[in-house]
């Protein structure tokens, strides 16, 4: 199984700070990279797909980008409703493959 | 508007079955794959399963491969998950997600609001 590993595993940061956060594969994973954010007690939603296509309705201040191990979420100005945790997960190759989580806290 | 309802966690003894439904409209269900992704209390996400739109392909994490099995009927909308031989690690809530892909898995949105499996004795 490919393994996915996220860093920092939680941030301190406050509203209009950019952020950056990173996923590394254990192998070339090309540009199969999605990221999610999850609130608590909601389901997760997807940002962004193959490494950096913002789904619809996301708003422009996320970003993604990187290629084969090594990648990263940018929100370029946080917003207090970017306050969650973030996962990246690998679609290569099955099984698919989450990252730990990234916890997005207020500081 | 893309909807998807899942149905059937409960609380169920260690080595039991079970099995998960979940309810899609809003959108072609038979054009697209769709996942089981879980979460156990407090922990991150783990993908569980995928089936392609025909069903003919089928995808499973090693952890729940030869327990679980994947399966949909496209003239009801609905995907199923049928656990058996359950563990106390399969405690999660179970999410039912739209892929948006056809045959291999690659990534999900939405994602449904979820159904709770707890295994225990």
């Amino acid at each position: 199984d490919i393994q996915m590993t996220q860093s920092p595993s939680s941030l301190s940061a406050s509203v209009g700070d950019r952020v950056t956060i990173t996923c590394r594969a254990s192998q070339s994973i090309t540009n199969y990279l999605n990221w999610y954010q999850q609130k608590p007690g909601r389901a997760p939603k997807l940002l962004i797909y193959a490494t950096s296509s913002l789904q619809s309705g996301v708003p422009s201040r996320f970003s993604g980008s990187g290629s084969g191990t090594d990648f990263t979420l940018t929100i370029s100005s946080l917003q207090l409703e970017d306050f969650a945790t973030y996962y990246c997960q690998q679609s290569y190759s099955s099984p698919l493959t989450f990252g730990g989580g990234t916890k997005v806290e207020i500081k | 508007e893309v909807q998807l309802v899942e149905s059937g966690g409960d609380l169920v003894q260690p080595g039991a079955s079970l099995r998960l439904s979940c309810v899609a409209s809003g959108f072609t269900f038979s054009t697209y794959a769709m996942d089981w992704v879980r979460q156990a209390p407090g922990k991150g996400l783990e993908w569980v399963s995928a089936i392609s739109n025909t069903g003919e392909s089928r995808f499973y994490a090693n952890s729940v491969k030869g327990r679980f099995t994947i399966s949909r009927d496209n003239s009801k909308n609905t995907l199923f998950l049928q656990m058996d031989s359950l563990r106390a690690e399969d405690t999660a809530v179970y999410y039912c997600a739209k892929d948006g892909s056809t045959v291999i898995p690659r990534w999900v949105d939405p994602w449904g609001q979820g159904t709770l499996v707890t295994v225990s004795s």
